[in-house]
């Protein structure tokens, strides 16, 4: 069974920020997050490992719940680069097979 | 590292046809994955490699499915007698161990 996203879809102006959450129902070894544009491929973000800490680079960052088994996507000051669909992606441990999530659309806009 | 090449881009065929893709990896990424993605949907996985060994399949891959990494460098996966529940952007990965998983741009077939 796949991560369930939340929300499914959302628009922002630039500068505004926005949390994308992702939920499964699995025991979870890690968190991978992704950002795919239209016609392109998955371009990795970030990965959250059992045990880690939160992590982010400038604008983006992430946490991970392990009691939980729930993972959250932030993104502050958004720009017009950071349009396109967001996955995360789940590893229940062991060859890092990824079960990627129902996705997220982001659009932001002037 | 030039990153993770896949040919042909884009392939046509016919219900029926074999077709057979091809996927470089990163130089020096032992593990090698192909995923399957579908309009509006996230990449499902296939198979995966830890060099020449094949250590997963997913239930997805039927029959008609069968991968190959035979030097554990590059790997190829082929489908033959297409159907067009077939059609779909065919992803592959690679990653050095249980690392980050750095995908190519796709390949996006099309059954007629």
């Amino acid at each position: 069974q796949q991560p369930v996203q939340s929300p499914q879809a959302v628009i922002l102006r630039e500068g505004e920020d926005a949390v994308i959450n992702c939920s499964s129902s699995k025991a979870l070894y890690s968190v991978h997050w992704y950002r795919q544009k239209h016609g392109e491929a998955p371009v990795f973000l970030m990965i959250l490992l059992k045990g880690g800490e939160q992590k982010g680079h400038e604008k983006i960052s992430a946490s991970f719940n392990e009691k939980k088994q729930q993972s959250s996507l932030y993104l502050t000051a958004s720009q017009l680069s950071y349009s396109g669909t967001y996955f995360c992606g789940t590893e229940e441990g062991g060859g890092n097979k990824l079960t990627f999530g129902t996705g997220t659309q982001l659009k932001v806009e002037l | 590292d030039t990153g993770v090449s896949q040919n042909p881009r884009h392939k046509i065929t016919k219900r029926g046809q074999n077709v057979t893709f091809r996927c470089d990896p990163i130089s020096e990424h032992n593990r090698l994955y192909w995923y399957r993605q579908t309009l509006g949907q996230g990449p499902e996985f296939l198979t995966y490699f830890q060099n020449e060994a094949q250590l997963e399949k997913s239930r997805l891959l039927s029959d008609r499915f069968s991968a190959e990494r035979p030097k554990g460098s590059f790997s190829t996966l082929e489908i033959q007698r297409t159907e067009q529940g077939d059609s779909a952007m065919y992803l592959c990965a690679s990653s050095k161990n249980s690392e980050t998983q750095y995908f190519g741009p796709g390949t996006r077939l099309l059954v007629l």
